[in-house]
C-alpha cells in the first residue's frame, strides 16, 4: 500500500482479555516501530525491528507486551491480560532505513480497557 | 529522563505571521532530527528534517534550525495558516539505538 495501515482503527476490550494490533509498513521499508500515545502525553517508544529482528525490546512496559515480524512486513503487537493502564493509542511507523530517514506513521490504534 | 524535550506546552500566533517552535536534546551523538504535525486521530505525519552536517533546511513555508553547539531546533513556519494548527513533535534519532525519540510537543494554534 501507498503508507503505513494499522488495524483496528479502533478496540474496545475488557480487562483481562487479550488483544493483538497489526501493522502494514510500507513495502520495502526494513525498519519498523511501534509507540503509545497516552491521553495527554507523547510518543513513548515501545519496540524497534531491523527486518525479523527486534534489537531493542527495552521499550516494552511489562511481559504482558510482546511483537513479532515476519518477512520483514507485518507486525503484531500482542498485549496479554490487558489492564486500565494499557488504553492508548498504539502507533506503528515504518522508515527505509533506521534512524537515518524520516519514520512514517500509520493512523493509530485506539485501545479502550474497560 | 527527557532527552528531547520541547517546553512550550502551547503556542497561538495570528495567521500570516511566524511561528516559531522549539526543542532541545541533551544527547550530543544524535545526528537526525525530524518535526512531525498531528492532528486528532491521525498518526503524525512527517513535515521536514536536518542531517546533524547542516545548520538549516528549508521546504516551502517550513524552515528547520540546527544549533548543535546549543544542543538546540527550531521550527518556522512562514507565513502560519489557519490549517496549521496542530501539535508539533520533534524527534531525534539515536545512531546508537536506532530509535527515534520524541519530545511531548507543543500544540500550535494559528488564529484567523
Amino acid at each position: 500500500g501507498a503508507g503505513v495501515s494499522q488495524s483496528p482503527s479502533n478496540k474496545v476490550t475488557e480487562k483481562g482479555k487479550d488483544v493483538e494490533l497489526r501493522c502494514d509498513p510500507i513495502s520495502g521499508h526494513t525498519a519498523l516501530y511501534w509507540y503509545r500515545q497516552s491521553l495527554g502525553q507523547g510518543l513513548e517508544f515501545l519496540i524497534y525491528f531491523q527486518g525479523n529482528s527486534a534489537p531493542d525490546k527495552s521499550g516494552l512496559p511489562s511481559d504482558r507486551f510482546s511483537a513479532e515480524r515476519t518477512g520483514g512486513s507485518v507486525s503484531t503487537l500482542t498485549i496479554q491480560r490487558t489492564q486500565q493502564e494499557d488504553s492508548a493509542v498504539y502507533l506503528c511507523a515504518s522508515s527505509l532505513e533506521a534512524a537515518v530517514t524520516e519514520a512514517f506513521f500509520g493512523q493509530g490504534t485506539r485501545l479502550t480497557v474497560v | 529522563d527527557q532527552q528531547v524535550k520541547q517546553n512550550s506546552p502551547s503556542l497561538s500566533v495570528q495567521e500570516g505571521r511566524i511561528s516559531i517552535l522549539n526543542c532541545d536534546y541533551t544527547n550530543s551523538m544524535f545526528d537526525y532530527f525530524l518535526w512531525y504535525k498531528k492532528y486528532p486521530a491521525e498518526g503524525p505525519t512527517f513535515l521536514i528534517s536536518i542531517s546533524s552536517i547542516k545548520d538549516k533546511n528549508e521546504d516551502g513555508r517550513f524552515t528547520v534550525f540546527l544549533n548543535k553547539s546549543a544542543k538546540h531546533l527550531s521550527l518556522h513556519i512562514v507565513p502560519s495558516q489557519p490549517g496549521d494548527s496542530a501539535v508539533y513533535f520533534c524527534a531525534a534519532s539515536d545512531p546508537g539505538t536506532y530509535k527515534y525519540i520524541f519530545g511531548t510537543g507543543t500544540r500550535l494554534k494559528v488564529l484567523a
